[in-house]
């Protein structure tokens, strides 16, 4: 069985200072690993996945993540936090077996920016 | 470019009561999903549509809920003998093919609140 471990809940940052939010998973195969973002009364956005190639992977609004197979980990960071990355954020992970493979999510953590 | 579209936005109903929540999808995307969002229990995963067919309905909580999909497009779910424990937000998201590299691409939600 799949899974992914969001060991927070919160995560609290000052604006313009680097952000990192957690994410571990375990898989049978190969991960496909992805972050999405909720905003207030919104659905999730998706903001980058990791399937193959450069473990270093960059997605929108300046967010990137690092796939790391040894710790089986996927942490999303950012270099300068902003008050509008105030959101909740989920990771997720899919079995890269082939064809449908069923998504996984964390539990979510809330980002805080403080001004 | 349209993206996923689900209505209503909110449902208040009464227990007991049977309720229709809708869905539309990115056109051309072939693969489409429903989650339930709980506060504090992360997405949980109800049902699958490749097409119109549903080849994973292991999410479903109980013979209460049934979805189909009609011309591999628009969806609805149908929650029968609504319960208080029904009360959340329910999402849907569709992605080009059911294929594991795919993000998903999710609607606004609906919120449904069971009195």
């Amino acid at each position: 069985a799949q899974s992914v471990a969001q060991p927070e809940d919160q995560v609290n940052v000052a604006e313009g200072n680097p952000l990192t939010v957690k994410c571990t998973y375990s898989v049978s195969g190969n991960p496909y690993l992805f972050w999405y973002v909720q905003y207030p009364n919104r659905g999730l956005q998706f903001l980058l996945k990791y399937i193959t190639g450069d473990n270093l992977v960059k997605g929108s609004y300046g967010f990137e993540a690092e796939f790391n197979k040894s710790q089986t980990s996927f942490h999303l960071k950012k270099p300068s936090a902003l008050v509008s990355d105030s959101a909740l954020y989920f990771c997720a992970v899919r079995d890269g077996l082939g064809g449908y493979q069923k998504v996984t999510f964390g539990i979510g953590t809330k980002l805080q920016v403080i001004p | 470019g349209a993206g996923v579209s689900q209505s209503p936005s909110n449902k208040v109903t009464e227990k007991g009561k049977d309720v229709e929540l809708r869905c539309d999808p990115i056109s051309g995307h072939t693969a489409l999903y429903w989650y339930r969002q709980s506060l504090g229990q992360g997405l949980e995963f109800l049902i699958y549509f490749q097409g119109n067919s549903a080849p994973d309905k292991s999410g479903l909580p109980s013979d209460r809920f049934s979805a189909e999909r009609t011309g591999g497009s628009v969806s609805t779910l149908t929650i029968q003998r609504t319960q208080q424990e029904d009360s959340a937000v329910y999402l849907c998201a569709s992605s080009l093919t059911a294929g594991a590299e795919n993000e998903q691409f999710f609607g606004p939600g609906t919120r449904l609140t069971v009195l």
